[in-house]
């Protein structure tokens, strides 16, 4: 069956730094979302990309779809102690009907 | 307001009971999903559904079971037969472009 895997499991920055986490599925996706889940809390929507070699910003937040539908990434410039958290991708595969979750990327910022 | 609400925010109980989840949703969502986390890991999908009166099995479906009486609610009974029940279960709807998460409910079982 369809696997999304992302990579790193772990992530520590210094404040300031850059981040990046790479998702990658076993098969084409018809689209990917990306969620970020803070400490405590419960995973929310941040973006949903679905067009082959997107690339879209929010911010300091950069989520691109490769060419070939198959991966995707997530960069955050300059990280902020708000950036704290796990970032999950998700696919939904051209003959699924349910969203495949990544194991996600905790990010810890040092101050 | 609208959202999805998801009781008790914490549920213990001894092993060898059955617990029902509640899950509720007022955003006229069609699709519903039931997730575990386990610390540190990802959301493995135990259960989903896409209409009312239909439900699919995911990842982790054992142990567990469902209903989709009503469009609003999608509750999940953890059964004795969960050899690992205790963990934080996400519910989320969806619509075409996006998951919406209720807030969790921590079960524990001793």
């Amino acid at each position: 069956g369809q696997q999304v895997m992302q990579i790193p499991q772990y992530q520590h920055v210094q404040e300031g730094e850059d981040f990046t986490t790479y998702c990658n599925s076993s098969t084409t996706l018809s689209n990917i979302q990306w969620y970020k889940q803070r400490p405590g809390g419960h995973p929310v929507f941040l973006i949903q990309l679905v067009k082959s070699g997107e690339v879209k910003k929010q911010k300091r937040l950069t989520f691109q779809f490769g060419e070939a539908k198959k991966n995707s990434s997530l960069h955050i410039t300059a990280t902020q102690t708000t950036d704290v958290g796990t970032y999950f991708c998700a696919g939904l595969g051209d003959r699924d009907d349910k969203i495949i979750f990544g194991k996600g990327t905790r990010l810890h910022i040092l101050p | 307001d609208g959202g999805i609400t998801q009781s008790p925010k914490y549920l213990f109980r001894k092993e060898g009971q059955n617990v029902t989840l509640s899950c509720e949703q007022n955003l006229n969502h069609d699709a519903m999903y039931w997730y575990r986390q386990d610390p540190g890991q990802g959301l493995r999908l135990i259960y989903y559904s896409q209409i009312v009166n239909d439900f699919q099995k995911g990842d982790i479906a054992e142990g567990y079971s469902v209903s989709r009486e009503k469009k609003e609610s999608f509750p999940l009974t953890v059964t004795s037969a969960q050899k690992n029940p205790t963990a934080f279960y996400l519910c989320a709807s969806s619509s075409i472009n996006e998951q919406y998460f209720g807030p969790g409910t921590r079960l524990t079982v001793t």
